[in-house]
């Protein structure tokens, strides 16, 4: 059964303090990945799509990597606006559901 | 990418009772699906949506209890029956492949059972 792992579940950073979320997962035959961002009440907002191992997209102080086994979400001086939870899904077949990880949830205080 | 209207926004309602929840797309879209987000957790797949056949209902879920309508290419429904406190969640539809967007998602409904 294909499985995601999002780590940490919680992260707290001071504003400008730089971190990385990671996503990993046992997909058999991984065809890329997605990055949302959620606010609360809000549905999940769309960042990235990445399709291939070596792949890097970057918006504004995000960036995403993608390995064979994992991908990450690097965030550079974040700011408090940056505050959300961020969940990572592996790309489903063609007429199929988002499966996502439980998401990790990142506060950023000033 | 699809824009989507999802309605109501929140609700309170009473136990035993049902709430019909609404999404419009403003683009033909063949699937639609509809989540579930309990506190503090992640969103869960209740079911797929296809016009002009009958959802399919993931494991935990049933047609009784979350009996779905997919009239035409736009619109799909969910309804939440028989409600218990347990149904307390947010729910969400989601259309998919529309575009280089990704997935898309409706603001989603904050549902309250007391």
């Amino acid at each position: 059964e294909d499985q995601v792992t999002q780590s940490p579940e919680a992260l707290r950073l001071q504003e400008g303090e730089s971190s990385s979320l990671n996503c990993s997962y046992t997909v058999s035959g991984l065809r890329g990945l997605f990055w949302y961002r959620q606010d609360p009440g809000k549905g999940p907002e769309f960042l990235f799509t990445l399709y291939s191992a070596g792949e890097e997209k970057e918006k504004e102080r995000l960036k995403a990597t993608l390995t064979k086994k994992e991908s990450f979400l690097h965030i550079t001086a974040p700011k408090p606006e940056d505050s959300a939870t961020y969940l990572c899904a592996p790309l489903p077949q063609a007429g199929t559901a988002l499966i996502f990880g439980k998401g990790t949830t990142l506060s950023v205080s000033s | 990418s699809a824009v989507i209207s999802q309605k109501p926004s929140r609700d309170i309602c009473q136990r035993g009772t049902s709430l019909t929840i609404q999404c419009q797309v403003d683009s033909q879209v063949t699937m639609m699906f509809w989540y579930r987000q309990q506190p503090g957790q992640s969103l869960t797949l209740i079911a797929t949506a296809n016009q002009g056949s009958e959802a399919t209902y993931e494991s935990g879920f049933v047609i009784d209890k979350f009996p779905i309508s997919r009239p035409n290419l736009t619109f799909s429904t969910l309804t939440v029956s028989n409600m218990s406190p347990e149904d307390s969640s947010i729910y969400l539809c989601s259309v998919g492949g529309t575009g280089v967007g990704g997935y898309t998602f409706g603001s989603g409904t904050r549902l309250t059972v007391v």
